[in-house]
């Protein structure tokens, strides 16, 4: 069964410096996809990054990049510089990508991430 | 990117009433819509997925009759939340999803239901 695994439940984190929101995941499928959103207080869901089981690079998207550890099972997320904007909940969530279907994601518990001026 | 909307993104109702959530793809066809729920500083968590022009697959411990799903086009899915009680006072969010593959999954911007 798929299972997506985030420890830390809260980070604090200063202005303009770089913060890793760590993130694990267990799935027998060999090609999934793992996604990372950010859920501010308003609720709505932002797509942050997306990395592919086959990828080869890391994804990268502006300040945001997901060091992507294959054999561990891990995708953290990275996010550099960071900003009083970048306070807010983000999810890990996994998808597993069997040919044909549409599927469903599976979700973290969540890092609510708070930086500090 | 796609946009989905999905309103009212918030609601009151009294007990016993029924609310109706939609969730309409603007600029793509929704071949799979999932409903999430998420209570307060906890995770999103499948409700149920439902494909167009058929019944929707609940997961464990969703009651299909309270929460009544209908997905009649590729741009329109609704939720009906049947006989609402406080306890069902939740965030719901629905994400719409043409076929697999796709890096990034499309959700609406929620519905905080409040039952009072």
């Amino acid at each position: 069964a798929q299972k997506i695994t985030q420890t830390q439940p809260g980070m604090f984190v200063q202005e303009k410096e770089a913060v890793t929101l760590d993130c694990t995941y267990d799935t027998s499928d060999p090609s999934y996809g793992l996604f990372w959103y950010k859920q501010p207080s308003s609720g709505e869901m932002i797509f942050l990054i997306y990395q592919g089981s086959y990828d080869q690079q890391n994804a990268t998207e502006g300040r945001y990049s997901l060091n992507f550890q294959k054999a561990r099972k891990s995708a953290n997320l990275v996010i550099s510089a960071s900003q009083l904007g970048d306070s807010a909940m983000y999810f890990c969530a996994m998808r597993e990508d069997r040919s044909g279907a549409t599927n469903k994601l599976i979700f973290g518990t969540g890092t609510l991430l708070a930086v500090q001026p | 990117g796609a946009v989905v909307s999905q309103h009212p993104s918030w609601v009151i109702c009294k007990s016993g009433t029924s609310v109706k959530i939609e969730c309409r793809s603007l600029d793509f066809q929704a071949t799979t819509m999932f409903w999430y729920r998420q209570f307060p500083k906890q995770s999103l968590m499948l409700m149920a997925t439902s494909n167009e022009g058929s019944k929707a697959t609940y997961e464990q411990g969703v009651e299909k009759d309270k929460f009544l799903i209908n997905h009649a086009s590729l741009t329109l899915s609704t939720l009906t939340v049947t006989s609402a009680h406080p306890e069902d006072s939740s965030f719901y969010i629905c994400n719409g999803a043409k076929v697999a593959g796709n890096t990034e999954a499309f959700f609406g911007q929620g519905t905080r239901l409040t039952v009072v």
